[in-house]
């Protein structure tokens, strides 16, 4: 099956600080999501992004679909911003379905 | 817009015990999943339907678990007996879907978290 790799497993920042995520992807993919899992193990959608680049506030995240790469950027974080960021990913599927496979996460702290 | 709700949303049973685990998707979801995701690991894909028709379970273990999504709605996940090794948090997703132009975002609920005694 396909291989996601995250990293750094682990990230501590101070208040403020800029941050950039990494995943790798072993194959093609038709689409990728970035996720947040809060301290209650809520996961958040960030990005839908098979490709391009998007952002949302102080988040923004980049697809090389052609390199098998993503990076999530987090400017300026917040101590709300901890927890753990997940990439994910799939293959488009002969029938009508999907799997996404996650990659091991990265846990981010930000302290005050 | 109402999330993908599920219950309960704590569970504590003892080995060789049942339990079962209930989600409702996002309306208008025709695609629904069921992951199971032990402590320090990403979610793992046990289970996805299209409407009430199973789509992959390659990764279910039939033996113990079971799922049905019986009107293309709500959908139950069971495991009987259960073991140590279950211990884990059960979350339910759904997407829209398309047979004919690919898959679109998936959106996830709160989780079960199930220990296993």
């Amino acid at each position: 099956g396909i291989q996601v790799e995250q990293s750094p497993p682990d990230l501590i920042l101070q208040e403020g600080a800029n941050s950039t995520l990494r995943c790798n992807f072993s194959d093609s993919v038709n689409n990728l999501q970035w996720f947040h899992q809060n301290p209650w193990g809520q996961l958040i959608n960030l990005f839908y992004i098979p490709s391009g680049t998007k952002q949302n506030g102080r988040l923004s995240a980049t697809t090389v679909a052609t390199e098998r790469y993503s990076l999530l950027y987090i400017s300026s974080s917040q101590t709300t911003d901890s927890g753990v960021y997940f990439c994910a990913v799939e293959r488009l599927k002969e029938t009508s379905g999907s799997r996404l496979t996650f990659g091991e996460g990265t846990q981010l702290t930000v302290n005050p | 817009e109402a999330g993908v709700a599920q219950s309960p949303r704590y569970k504590i049973i003892e080995k060789r015990q049942s339990v079962a685990f209930w989600c409702n998707p996002i309306s208008g979801h025709a695609t629904l999943y069921w992951y199971q995701q032990i402590l320090g690991q990403g979610p793992k894909l046990l289970i996805q339907f299209q409407n009430n028709g199973v789509v992959d379970d390659s990764q279910l273990p039939k033996d113990r678990f079971s799922a049905e999504r019986l009107k293309g709605v709500d959908s139950t996940l069971k495991i009987q007996p259960a073991k140590l090794e279950d211990s884990a948090v059960y979350l339910c997703a759904s997407s829209l879907s398309h047979p004919f132009n690919g898959i679109y975002e998936q959106y996830f609920g709160p989780g079960t978290r199930l220990t296993v005694t």
